[in-house]
């Protein structure tokens, strides 16, 4: 089955940039997605990228995906206290688009 | 707010019971998810459910079982409660069609704690 790991913890100051990354092992997964989740909240999509696609730039948030590895990436422009967060990282079972997710990586964001 | 209702917020039980968790997709959406979230597992995908009928099995322990309403809304049944089972479980829809819709919307999950 699909594994995806991330790291558990980034720690950047106010106006940094942050780049959370992501590896997971089954490359058939056809979408990618990066998933926000705000203390005692649920799950909010950020972005998603098709495995076809190399870079998908939406505002602050920049996605990259080397395939070849298996490695996807989310940078955060000017970084904000209010992205404190765990971002989870998720990538389709083969075949499917169910996403599996990794365990979420705390964003701490200093002032 | 993701348009995903789940009920209840909090739950506390004892082990040996039986609890039921109740989700309400988006509008128009017809798929429904049931994750489970704890420290020591992450985020486990746990069944799916499209239309009425069961899509995909994750990690869904024979004690749970789970269906889908007429009226597209979820339940997910938990019985015979251990203390391993205390964790936040999510339940997300996403619309399917012609086209396969790429977007999960979760709701806010329900905490169930077994004591």
């Amino acid at each position: 089955g699909e594994d995806v790991e991330q790291s558990l913890f980034l720690s950047v100051r106010e106006g940094d940039s942050s780049v959370i990354n992501c590896t997971y092992t089954d490359s058939s997964s056809t979408y990618l997605y990066w998933y926000k989740q705000e203390p005692g909240a649920g799950l909010q999509l950020l972005t998603y990228i098709f495995s076809n696609m190399d870079m998908k730039q939406d505002q602050r948030l920049t996605v990259l995906l080397n395939k070849k590895d298996k490695h996807l990436s989310l940078r955060i422009a000017d970084t904000q206290t209010g992205d404190s967060a765990i971002y989870f990282c998720a990538a389709s079972l083969g075949g499917s688009y169910i996403p599996t997710f990794g365990r979420g990586t705390s964003l701490i964001v200093h002032p | 707010d993701s348009g995903v209702t789940q009920t209840p917020k909090h739950l506390i039980t004892a082990t040996g019971q039986r609890v039921t968790l109740r989700c309400s997709p988006r509008s128009g959406d017809l798929s429904v998810y049931w994750y489970q979230q704890s420290l020591d597992q992450g985020l486990q995908f746990l069944i799916q459910y499209y239309n009425g009928e069961e899509r995909a099995k994750g990690n869904i322990l024979e004690r749970f079982s789970a269906q889908q309403f007429p009226d597209l809304h979820s339940e997910l049944n938990l019985s015979s409660l251990e203390l391993g089972d205390s964790a936040l479980y999510f339940c997300a829809s996403s619309r399917l069609g012609l086209a396969m819709n790429t977007e999960a919307f979760f709701g806010q999950g329900t905490r169930l704690t077994v004591v």
